[in-house]
């Protein structure tokens, strides 16, 4: 079975700083993968994705993410957080051309000091 | 226009009552889904409709059925509510099953009391 392994459940970043969060997945090919953010309240929204091809992915909100097969791994990061991203963040796995739904991380809450 | 919506944003009901809660989604795509976030905000797929057709059913108590009139909706019926059904409820919809980009609604907080 698959799973999404998101080891860090709090992170605390200074505006400005830049960001590096880690996903790690478990699945016996190369899944869909996915990040997400949610912010309190709200519902999820789509950061970015990788289905295949170049593996450094850009997103919106000047996020990008790095699939790397070896590691299994595929970390978010951005150069320079904003007081708006503090959120939840959420990677997410699908397997390639199945009918599973999403296999969500536990998650990692973002929060931006002044 | 809003592509995925839900009805009600909020339920607050008593234990042992049925509720359900209505799905909409205006983006013309063949999949949609059910997911439950519990209060430690994990996020685990319930259902997935395909066509009208159900292709997931995970570990879901049989309390819980869904039910798509057509392609555009997708509603969760939920019976004899109980105090561990208290979760925040996400619908969502996907082009077609497997692999491609799912579209979230807002979501639908049930406090069982």
């Amino acid at each position: 079975a698959q799973s999404v392994t998101q080891p860090d459940i709090h992170i605390t970043v200074s505006e400005g700083a830049s960001l590096e969060l880690r996903c790690n997945y478990s699945y016996g090919a190369t899944p869909y993968l996915f990040w997400y953010v949610q912010s309190p309240g709200q519902g999820l929204q789509l950061l970015l994705k990788y289905f295949s091809g170049d593996t450094l992915v850009q997103g919106i909100k000047g996020f990008e993410a790095e699939f790397k097969r070896s590691q299994s791994s595929f970390n978010l990061r951005k150069p320079s957080v904003h007081w708006s991203d503090a959120a939840e963040y959420f990677c997410a796995v699908s397997p390639p051309g199945g009918a599973d739904g999403l296999t969500f991380g536990k998650g990692t809450h973002l929060i931006i000091q002044p | 226009d809003t592509a995925v919506s839900q009805t009600p944003k909020y339920l607050v009901t008593q234990m042992g009552n049925d509720k359900s809660i209505k799905c909409e989604q205006n983006l013309g795509h063949d999949t949609m889904y059910w997911y439950k976030q519990d209060s430690k905000k994990f996020l685990k797929i319930m259902f997935s409709y395909n066509n009208k057709e159900l292709i997931i059913n995970e570990t879901v108590p049989n309390r819980f059925s869904p039910k798509s009139p057509d392609k555009a909706h997708l509603n969760l019926h939920i019976n004899s509510l109980e105090l561990g059904d208290s979760a925040v409820y996400f619908c969502a919809s996907s082009p077609r099953d497997g692999g491609e980009t799912q579209y979230f609604g807002p979501g639908t907080r049930l406090l069982v009391l």
